[in-house]
């Protein structure tokens, strides 16, 4: 069985910040992807950014990278230079790779962004 | 390039009536995913196909419930006598077997059952 767990349920951030969100994760299978979504008060999710666990870099997408710590099984996000539009609901996400094609989410962080 | 479609984006119902939802997936993705999500919390999965085939239902998926992707292309989700409980966001994705199968999102379809 795979877990998600996001331990911030709301964050609040100055515009221009940088922020951190946390997201611990835990599986027993070898092979997997981690996802984070961002989901606006309208209700899409939208995906940003995925790291696959056999990845030797961390992955970047423009403002968003994924700090990803295998042995502490952790995939923090990290948006860089906060802006308005970023606040959203964001949720953290995983897959098995192989025989399990669903994902797992977790609780989401509600981020706000003040001006 | 368009991306997932749901219709409708809203439905209110009665207790006990059927309802059915519709999800057009990206053209080129063959694989295509349901899940609800309820108010405060993430999405759970419900049902995937791939093309045609349902692979795997959940067991949220009750008899109440039922999924058909005919021809591989759209899809529908149907819940039969609804219940309060129903009341949810009912979301479809998309995905093409790749690298990473990222699941790209619909709009959603809002179900409140009264």
């Amino acid at each position: 069985a795979q877990k998600i767990t996001q331990t911030q349920p709301g964050m609040f951030v100055q515009e221009k910040e940088a922020v951190t969100l946390d997201c611990t994760y835990d599986t027993s299978d070898p092979s997997y992807g981690l996802f984070w979504y961002k989901q606006p008060s309208s209700g899409e999710m939208i995906f940003l950014i995925y790291q696959g666990s056999y990845d030797q870099q961390n992955a970047t997408e423009g403002r968003y990278s994924l700090n990803f710590q295998k042995a502490r099984k952790s995939a923090n996000l990290v948006i860089s230079a906060s802006q308005l539009g970023d606040s959203a609901m964001y949720f953290c996400a995983m897959r098995a790779n192989f025989g399990n094609e669903k994902l797992t989410f977790g609780t989401g962080t509600r981020l706000t962004i003040i001006p | 390039d368009t991306g997932v479609s749901q219709d409708p984006r809203h439905k209110i119902t009665k207790r006990g009536q059927n309802v059915t939802f519709r999800c057009d997936p990206i053209s080129e993705h063959n694989r295509l995913y349901w899940y609800r999500q309820t108010l405060g919390q993430g999405p759970e999965f419900l049902t995937y196909f791939q093309n045609e085939a349902q692979l795997e239902k959940s067991r949220l998926l009750s008899d109440r419930f039922s999924a058909e992707r005919p021809k591989g292309s759209f899809s529908t989700l149907e819940i039969q006598r609804t219940e309060q409980g129903d009341s949810a966001m009912y979301l479809c994705a998309s995905s093409h077997r790749g690298d990473t199968d990222t699941q790209y999102f619909g709009p959603g379809t809002r179900l409140t059952v009264l």
